[in-house]
């Protein structure tokens, strides 16, 4: 069964330094998403991303944050310059078209900020 | 703005036994789509079931189930027989809209079998 799949699984990163978070959706879907969960919170969204555009975001994605699709497989998630409250696991999250169709999500990436 | 609502942060259940678990939610929408998903301590999220909103039929997936109230907005999920396997944390997600965009997540419920 197709899965969405997300690199690194563990980042740590010194405050004020770039991430890039990397994912690789479902290869037929054409929305994708970002969500958030500070340990021990509910999932959060951030953003989601259609026809190589942002289609939606929340208050959380601030200037800080971009979203990119490089190529035709991967579906990136920066942020500038981390802040210690960033520290979080990110996960990312493909659908098709259909009607029938539900976000897929993938197993996350913890970011820890020092 | 959508609101999900999960009462009971935690949650236990002896084996083979069955247990509910409560999601309310709050939206002027008509059209939507409601979901219960699992995340065990790998922390990967799996889509255990979901309900449209315009079904007055109440979604099943094998031990799962749920009981749709849309008048009074509440979605719970019922898992019968309960397994080790489920212990795991649950999320009630809404997501509005025929082609909807983003999830709205409750804070979840944290589900253990006991053996």
């Amino acid at each position: 069964e197709p899965e969405v799949t997300q690199t690194p699984s563990h980042q740590v990163t010194q405050m004020g330094q770039e991430v890039i978070l990397r994912c690789v959706p479902i290869s037929n879907h054409l929305y994708f998403y970002w969500y958030r969960q500070i340990l021990g919170q509910k999932v959060e969204f951030l953003v989601s991303f259609y026809n190589n555009e942002i289609s939606e975001k929340s208050e959380i994605f601030d200037d800080q944050f971009s979203v990119e699709r490089p190529d035709g497989s991967n579906f990136t998630l920066k942020i500038r310059s981390t802040k210690l409250e960033d520290s979080a696991m990110y996960f990312c999250a493909s659908r098709g078209t259909s009607l029938q169709e539900t976000q897929y999500f993938g197993p996350g990436t913890r970011l820890l900020v020092l | 703005a959508q609101t999900v609502t999960q009462s009971q942060p935690e949650m236990s259940v002896q084996e083979a036994e069955t247990v509910t678990l409560s999601c309310t939610y709050d939206t002027s929408e008509s059209n939507y789509y409601l979901f219960w998903y699992k995340q065990p301590p790998s922390r990967q999220m799996i889509l255990v079931i979901r309900q449209e909103a315009y079904k007055q039929q109440n979604a099943t997936e094998n031990r799962f189930s749920v009981n749709f109230q849309k008048a009074a907005k509440s979605f719970s999920l019922k898992i019968s027989d309960s397994q080790l396997g489920d212990t795991a944390m649950y999320f009630c997600a809404f997501m509005k809209g025929l082609l909807g965009n983003q999830f709205y997540f409750g804070t979840g419920t944290s589900l253990t079998v006991i053996p």
